[in-house]
């Protein structure tokens, strides 16, 4: 079965700091990976993905993440934060092209920005 | 771009009673979801839907629930009998034809549903 953990369900970073969120998974096919994003009173909104190309993947607002096969990792990463980054983070897990299975998320990270 | 839509964004309803949420998926897209996010908790799936018929199903869609594609349009959740632990925020989610197809669920903002 299908799963992703993600390490730590709060993060705080100082404005201008690197931010890392950790996510591993575990899958019984090669994954498809996705990073999704949720602002406070808001859906959900995707951030980048990762779909057996490139492994280093880019996304938006300067977020990008590294599939790593061996670690069974997609640690998410942005060089510089900014206030607007405060937001709760999701990993999520699907199964390849043609399958109707669904999506399955992480419990999230909620990204504290400080000044 | 294209988006999915949801309605209503936020509905009030007391315990025992019947809810439908609604859901316009985009519109070449083949598979439908529905997910539910209790306040402060995770993302959980409730249901997918493909070819007019359930996939899959979580544990937590129980006889209580029910989904429909009444047209070829609209993609709704129905809960015949409200509790109040069903008070969350529910998301459509749909996702397009195999060819084109990675995987990557396109999300509504959501359908925040409280429970008096």
């Amino acid at each position: 079965a299908q799963s992703v953990t993600q390490l730590g369900s709060h993060v705080s970073v100082s404005e201008g700091a690197l931010v890392l969120l950790r996510c591993n998974y575990s899958s019984s096919v090669p994954p498809y990976l996705f990073w999704y994003v949720q602002y406070p009173n808001q859906g959900l909104q995707l951030l980048l993905k990762y779909t057996s190309a490139a492994t280093l993947v880019k996304g938006i607002n300067g977020f990008e993440a590294e599939f790593k096969k061996s670690e069974t990792s997609f640690h998410l990463t942005k060089p510089s934060a900014h206030m607007s980054d405060a937001a709760e983070y999701f990993c999520a897990v699907s199964f390849p092209s043609g399958s109707a299975r669904q999506l399955t998320f992480g419990s999230g990270t909620q990204l504290t920005v400080l000044p | 771009e294209p988006e999915v839509t949801q309605t209503p964004s936020h509905q009030v309803t007391q315990m025992g009673q019947e809810v439908i949420l609604r859901c316009v998926p985009i519109s070449n897209h083949l598979y439908f979801y529905w997910y539910r996010q209790i306040l402060g908790q995770k993302v959980e799936f409730l249901v997918s839907f493909y070819n007019n018929e359930i996939s899959e199903k979580s544990e937590i869609f129980d006889d209580q629930f029910s989904v429909e594609r009444p047209d070829g349009s609209n993609f709704t959740l129905k809960i015949r009998s409200t509790k109040l632990e069903d008070s969350a925020m529910y998301f459509c989610a749909s996702k397009g034809q195999p060819v084109a197809n990675t995987g990557e669920l396109f999300f509504g903002e959501g359908s925040r549903l409280t429970v008096l």
